[in-house]
């Protein structure tokens, strides 16, 4: 099964809107990260959070880490057209193995 | 795209034939990945290397084989294509294991259709 399963699967919001989503984790972690896939694409690198981060921030992203509950959230503000894509976050579950959960598709209404 | 080339871009295979696709990269990481992304399924790693000749089995290795003969080289063999293995197949690369807090850089993505 997935290390990371993201939350929710799909979520649609109006252009300049806030867009936050969520991902759980089983096993403990050393970091976690976040991706963006447009259509069509490969997966890009947005963001890292390590394990004893709380917060993080990037430009317009900000995420999360409480490994109590082993969960982290990206929350995109001020949202655009651009933003529209998949989104996934990743956990390592050895030293040497990535793993994606199954992703949020967001959509961006003009 | 971080110097990652995967080749071809698309193909369209019958069932039973061998298959290898290739994912060279121009950045000299010493790790490469190969996944597979399915609907409902996101990205399920096949296979990695962690170095020349050394590799292991992801979490849905079975019917795949690879090989890493030179560092910028990482081949994903299907030895007898079948139709569950029709996907769309992502090679990554990263500098360090994602336990030493790097990044992963993708390739654009084979289209394998198996009919």
């Amino acid at each position: 099964s997935q290390q990371g399963e993201e939350d929710p699967q799909a979520l649609s919001i109006q252009e300049g809107e806030n867009a936050t989503m969520n991902c759980s984790y089983k096993t403990s972690i050393n970091n976690l990260q976040w991706y963006r896939q447009n259509s069509g694409r490969g997966l890009v690198h947005l963001i890292l959070i390590r394990s004893n981060e709380r917060e993080k921030h990037s430009g317009r992203l900000r995420v999360t880490l409480d490994t109590s509950k082993k969960s982290s959230s990206l929350l995109i503000t001020a949202s655009r057209a651009a933003d529209t894509a998949s989104y996934f976050c990743a956990t390592d579950s050895s030293a040497s193995k990535i793993i994606f959960g199954s992703g949020t598709r967001l959509s961006i209404r003009p | 795209d971080a110097g990652i080339t995967q080749s071809p871009r698309h193909k369209v295979t019958e069932t039973g034939t061998p298959v290898t696709l290739r994912c060279h990269q121009t950045e000299n990481h010493r790790y490469m990945y190969w996944y597979r992304q399915d609907p409902g399924h996101g990205l399920r790693l096949i296979h990695y290397s962690y170095g020349v000749k050394d590799t292991d089995k992801g979490e849905v290795s079975d019917g795949y084989s690879v090989s890493r003969s030179k560092t910028e080289d990482f081949l994903l063999t299907l030895e007898s294509a079948t139709s569950s293995q029709t996907s769309v197949y992502f090679c990554a690369i990263s500098t360090g294991g994602l336990g030493m807090n790097t990044e992963a850089f993708f390739g654009q993505g084979t289209r394998l259709t198996v009919v």
